[in-house]
């Protein structure tokens, strides 16, 4: 069964800085990995969307990376606002879709 | 944009009822899905559906059973509500056929239940 790790838990950064978030997974025959923000309560909202055959996804300040082989996907923030913090999940698809447990962001006025 | 609707944010509901969680999408996806989401475990897929009438379970259907019987709507059931179900319940819809490369999952705001 595929497994999804993402460390840190939790991040705390200064409002400004560049920051990046990881996620991991075990089984590298995935169809695609989604990235999503979730705010305290409330559902997830999808950022990017990368699909197996690509290799990142940009979005604003937002990049998303993909390396199969290694079972990695980094989200790159740039320029942090305090409006970023939020906890972020990762989503590998497959036969079905598996979550890690996510990053909780804190960006620091 | 897509939208996902879950008809409750909150509710309390007491053991032994049967509770009902509405969610409906607005994008005519074939395919919708049932995740409780809890504490250091994530989200956990409940049942899924890929057609009308059709149900799949997912890693935790006991408890729960769910109703397709329109393209929009999915419904979940918990038949005897126990408070070990007190989670948050998140309805998704996916835009693709699924286990295609841009399937990609749009979210309902979530429905926090408590079981007393």
């Amino acid at each position: 069964k595929q497994e999804v790790t993402q460390i840190p838990a939790a991040l705390s950064v200064p409002e400004g800085e560049n920051l990046v978030l990881n996620c991991s997974f075990t089984d590298s025959a995935i169809y695609n990995l989604q990235w999503f923000r979730q705010d305290p309560g409330k559902g997830l909202t999808s950022l990017l969307l990368i699909q197996s055959s690509q290799r990142e996804q940009t979005s604003g300040r937002l990049n998303a990376s993909l390396d199969k082989s290694s079972g990695r996907s980094t989200l790159y923030i740039a320029a942090s606002q305090p409006g970023d913090s939020a906890t972020y999940l990762c989503a590998v698809g497959g036969n079905q879709f598996y979550f890690g447990t996510g990053t909780s962001l804190t960006v620091i006025p | 944009d897509v939208k996902v609707t879950q008809s409750s944010r909150y509710l309390v509901k007491r053991t032994g009822e049967k509770v009902f969680l509405e969610c409906v999408q607005d994008m005519d996806h074939e395919n919708m899905f049932w995740y409780r989401q809890d504490p250091g475990l994530g989200l956990r897929l409940i049942y899924f559906s890929y057609d009308v009438k059709m149900k799949e379970k997912g890693d935790i259907p006991e408890g729960y059973s769910v109703s397709r019987e329109k393209k929009e709507r999915f419904s979940l059931i918990l038949e005897s509500a126990s408070t070990n179900q007190t989670s948050m319940y998140l309805c998704a819809s996916s835009s693709s056929r699924q286990g295609t490369t841009n399937e990609k999952l749009f979210f309902g705001s979530g429905t926090q239940l408590s079981v007393l």
